[in-house]
């Protein structure tokens, strides 16, 4: 069956600290990743989105990256968290369908 | 820049009567909405799209309409239920070559059911 995880689901971390987010589908092979922000009073935004390995393309400056290291695996890191990285974080698979899976979500606080 | 906006942030509606959800985009090249359903501290779940070659997408309770003219689009819950409080997202896309397709979603709106 079509899966897709994403962990871990609530995370508190300090000013400066590395983060690592992470998303993995199951059930389809080279899948349309992306991961999405809702900050406080604000809607989903896209942040980064990848078609394959090693492909990834940003929507938005910040201090966020993503990786693809496998096929079915997408990373959201940070090396920094800074106070306005905080935020609820969705990893999403969008199939050719348009049809749009998405992940359990990440709270993350950043104190 | 907002290229999909809904513009009430809350909305409530007593049990029984009809919700109605209003979403409106700025990109003519936009050419698929969805709504997505979101519950606190869960990730959003599809509930219904269209396409823009129709004007009307009926799903049980859920209806979706489409006014290409006015890049208006909204959602229609009739009756409405307690269990359909919840924020309610606009997406929309452009093209679906199989390639990434990038949903551009609203602000979301709050719909609150009540007894």
């Amino acid at each position: 069956s079509q899966t897709i995880h994403q962990w871990p689901a609530t995370l508190v971390q300090p000013v400066g600290s590395p983060l690592s987010l992470e998303c993995t589908v199951e059930g389809t092979s080279n899948p349309n990743l992306y991961w999405y922000r809702q900050a406080a009073g604000r809607g989903l935004q896209l942040l980064f989105y990848s078609v394959g390995i090693g492909q990834i393309s940003s929507e938005v400056p910040q201090n966020l990256s993503a990786s693809r290291p496998q096929d079915r695996q997408f990373i959201l890191s940070s090396k920094k968290l800074l106070l306005s990285d905080s935020g609820f974080y969705l990893c999403a698979w969008i199939t050719g369908g348009n049809t749009i899976y998405f992940g359990e979500g990440s709270w993350l606080t950043v104190v | 820049d907002q290229q999909v906006k809904q513009n009430s942030p809350s909305l409530s509606v007593q049990e029984g009567r009809i919700s109605i959800l209003n979403c409106d985009y700025t990109n003519s090249m936009f050419d698929y909405f969805l709504w997505y359903k979101k519950y606190p501290a869960e990730g959003p779940t599809f509930l219904i799209s269209i396409s823009s070659i129709k004007d009307k997408n009926e799903d049980g309770r859920f209806t979706v309409f489409l006014n290409k003219s006015a890049k208006h689009l909204s959602l229609h819950i009739v009756p409405s239920q307690p269990g359909d409080s919840a924020v309610y997202f606009c997406a929309a896309s452009m093209g679906n070559t199989g390639t990434a397709s990038k949903l551009t979603f609203g602000t979301g709106t709050r719909l609150q059911v009540t007894l």
